[in-house]
């Protein structure tokens, strides 16, 4: 159980386009979704928390503008990267727990966005 | 003072030996603690949760909890070189919904 798909696995777009990134909860519904970024041989950072049905929660650093995060049921979330720039390329990662639940906070596969 | 610290190695073990890996944390409220695995490229996979003190086993892997030190630790017994990943200490207050921190990863080399 707990299983979190993701998609795309890997995009590569053009400088000053936006690209969507969806985050689905395949087999429980999920309160509260994160995304993380993590660049080569770092530690994943942590860039917003998303509720169902509420705003996100940006970590301080993080441009909301930028990364738009929705999460409209209880088993979507998409993080768009508005007008990306090189300098956003990265790993992106989301992962999905339920409030009042262990589920050990299951990951998404990942996207590897490189911005050209 | 980072709010969760490993060592990032990378530290080296022959097959068939025990790897141990180590984390602290700095928030005494921290309640809920994993160790992930994350291969190269890769998304990280949870290995292992605990709550309570003391230890807990999961087939070739123990993890030992000790809050009062503010100390988390990962035991890999007979090690093989598919362990070879880094792995990632994550605490988090408990109940789900509550956001993970994450240290930096400790990389494991099983060498043949």
């Amino acid at each position: 159980g707990a299983v979190v798909s993701q998609h795309p696995s890997r995009v590569i777009c053009k400088s000053g386009t936006s690209v969507k990134i969806e985050c689905r909860s395949l087999d429980f519904q999920a309160t509260t979704m994160f995304w993380y970024r993590q660049f080569p041989k770092k530690s994943l950072m942590l860039m917003a928390t998303s509720n169902e049905g509420s705003k996100a929660t940006y970590e301080q650093g993080v441009e909301k503008d930028k990364f738009l995060i929705n999460h409209a049921s209880l088993t979507l979330s998409t993080l768009t990267v508005t007008s990306a720039h090189p300098e956003d390329s990265s790993f992106y990662i989301c992962s999905a727990s339920l409030a009042g639940h262990d589920y050990g906070y299951t990951f998404g596969s990942g996207t590897r966005l490189t911005v050209v | 003072q980072k709010e969760v610290e490993q060592n990032s190695g990378p530290l080296s073990v022959p097959e068939g030996a025990i790897a141990s890996l180590n984390c602290t944390y700095s928030d005494r409220g921290s309640q809920s603690f994993f160790w992930y695995r994350q291969y190269s490229g890769k998304s990280p996979e949870l290995i292992m949760s605990i709550y309570s003190n003391g230890d807990k086993e999961d087939g070739r892997f123990t993890a030992q909890l000790n809050k009062a030190s503010q100390y988390v630790s990962l035991l890999i017994r007979d090690s093989q070189p598919s362990d070879s990943a880094t792995y990632l200490c994550a605490v988090s207050g408990r109940g789900g919904g509550n956001k993970l921190t994450f240290g930096t990863g400790t990389q494991l080399k099983v060498e043949l």
